[in-house]
């Protein structure tokens, strides 16, 4: 949507980190969400993130905020060709309305 | 297995013949969702529900009916389809601090 915005595609070489990036308007936002969605599948919520949190860990994740700019960033650390698919970013201010970015393609080459 | 379900997976329609996509859920979550994707648009919110008989409109209802006369079941009801209403459709449900649970998708194609 054109509240939330991410660039369209991203092509990453197996084993290296990917860095996705995400700028939202509203400065109400109180949660902030990756969602991965696979071919031919729905969307699975990888993690979410809090307004009142800097960065999150999770694994190979890395959620990183920066509210004052409004950027929202998704780190993959030895990215697999697993990772291949689409990754949404997505903002709400209650966890019932979100507002989608319009999706980021990752390529994970060989 | 906790899951949102959807039917049916792909649907081929004509302009003005009424169809109902079904989605169950099975983890008693209050909230339900219907959203459309569209390349380039990304998500968008047709329709939700915040409990049994309340429902309210999301960003883009019009052409849209939905009923939640049970928890676990949220219907959207196309009345009248037409061609722009060609789009993938996903239903979702949601209990607090959860995040959003989604249905595999149905593909409609109206012609």
């Amino acid at each position: 949507g054109e509240d939330v915005e991410q660039s369209l595609f991203l092509s990453v070489r197996e084993g290296d980190s990917s860095v996705i990036n995400c700028t939202y308007t509203d400065s109400s936002s109180t949660y902030l969400y990756w969602y991965k969605q696979e071919p031919g599948a729905g969307l699975q919520l990888l993690t979410y993130i809090f307004s009142n949190m800097d960065m999150k860990q999770d694994q190979r994740l890395t959620v990183l905020l920066n509210k004052k700019d409004k950027h929202l960033s998704l780190r993959i650390a030895d990215t697999q060709t697993g990772d291949s698919a689409i990754y949404f970013c997505a903002e709400s201010k209650d966890d019932y309305k979100l507002s989608f970015g319009a999706g980021t393609t990752v390529t994970v080459r060989a | 297995e906790a899951q949102v379900t959807q039917n049916p997976r792909y649907l081929i329609t004509v302009t003005g013949k009424k169809l109902t996509v079904t989605c169950s859920q099975n983890m008693n979550h209050e909230y339900m969702s219907w959203y459309r994707q569209d390349p380039g648009l990304g998500l968008r919110q047709i329709y939700y529900s915040m409990n049994v008989e309340v429902t309210d409109k999301g960003d883009v209802p019009e052409g849209y009916k939905v009923s939640r006369k049970e928890k676990r079941n949220f219907p959207l009801i196309l009345e009248s389809p037409s061609p722009n209403q060609t789009s993938l459709y996903f239903c979702a449900s949601s209990q607090t601090g959860e995040g959003l649970f989604f249905g595999s998708g149905t593909q409609l194609s109206v012609l």
